[in-house]
């Protein structure tokens, strides 16, 4: 169990550029969360995969968002068209859902997008 | 819905003195609550969570919560602070069943003073 993983840890771009995020969960972890994390706030939720299934989506992930997750195992988190209200720490977390697990979240240590 | 409210931004300690950090909740089902920390650049670390067992959930580093369901509270509290207690301390809830999204409060950062 080498936790979760996400690349790059930081990320500098120029306004109007299409970034791309990376998510290693647990390997056997079925579920896949992204959140999102500005300065003084905790972090919102954005979008949950249970194994390659978008399940769900928030509000807050608008159309320039996009997020996958093939085969069920690493996941993607797109930002097109950056715009600087998108700098912040994106989080991506893992559990193991069902019957053979507690659900507890696991947390990478974020990718911090700066937008300029 | 589900919210969770952390009162005090900041709370200042000195290195050995009693910790209280406070976190309510409003939830329309029965809840699940959790206390992560957070050091500077880094993800969330669990601490503790309550699922419904124990009212008094024991975690790591010696933090300890309870669940009072009649004042909708779940305050962490650690009877003596380690300097390297500072950090962020965030609240989160979520529902007992089904989908699982964290609502996360906004946090309350822990300064320890020699």
């Amino acid at each position: 169990d080498t936790g979760v993983s996400q690349n790059p840890r930081h990320k500098i771009t120029k306004r109007g550029q299409n970034v791309t995020f990376r998510c290693d969960p647990i390997s056997e972890h079925n579920r896949l969360y992204w959140y999102r994390q500005t300065l003084g706030q905790g972090p919102e939720f954005l979008t949950y995969f249970q194994n390659e299934a978008q399940l769900e989506k928030s509000r807050l992930l608008s159309d320039r968002f996009s997020a996958e997750r093939p085969k069920g195992s690493f996941s993607t988190l797109e930002i097109q068209r950056t715009e600087q209200g998108d700098s912040a720490m994106y989080l991506c977390a893992s559990s193991l859902g069902g019957a053979g697990g507690q659900g507890e979240q696991y947390f990478g240590p974020g990718t911090r997008l700066t937008v300029t | 819905a589900q919210s969770v409210t952390q009162l005090g931004s900041h709370v200042s300690v000195s290195e050995g003195a009693l910790v209280l950090l406070r976190c309510n909740y409003s939830s329309s089902v029965p809840p699940y609550l959790f206390w992560y920390v957070q050091y500077p650049n880094q993800g969330l670390q669990l601490l503790l969570k309550y699922t419904s067992a124990a009212t008094l959930v024991k975690g790591i580093n010696g933090f300890e919560a309870e669940f009072k369901k009649s004042e909708t509270s779940f305050h962490l509290t650690k009877p003596s602070a380690h300097m390297s207690d500072a950090a962020e301390y965030f609240c989160a809830v979520t529902k007992n069943t089904g989908f699982q999204k964290l609502v996360f409060g906004t946090g309350t950062r822990l300064l320890v003073s020699p």
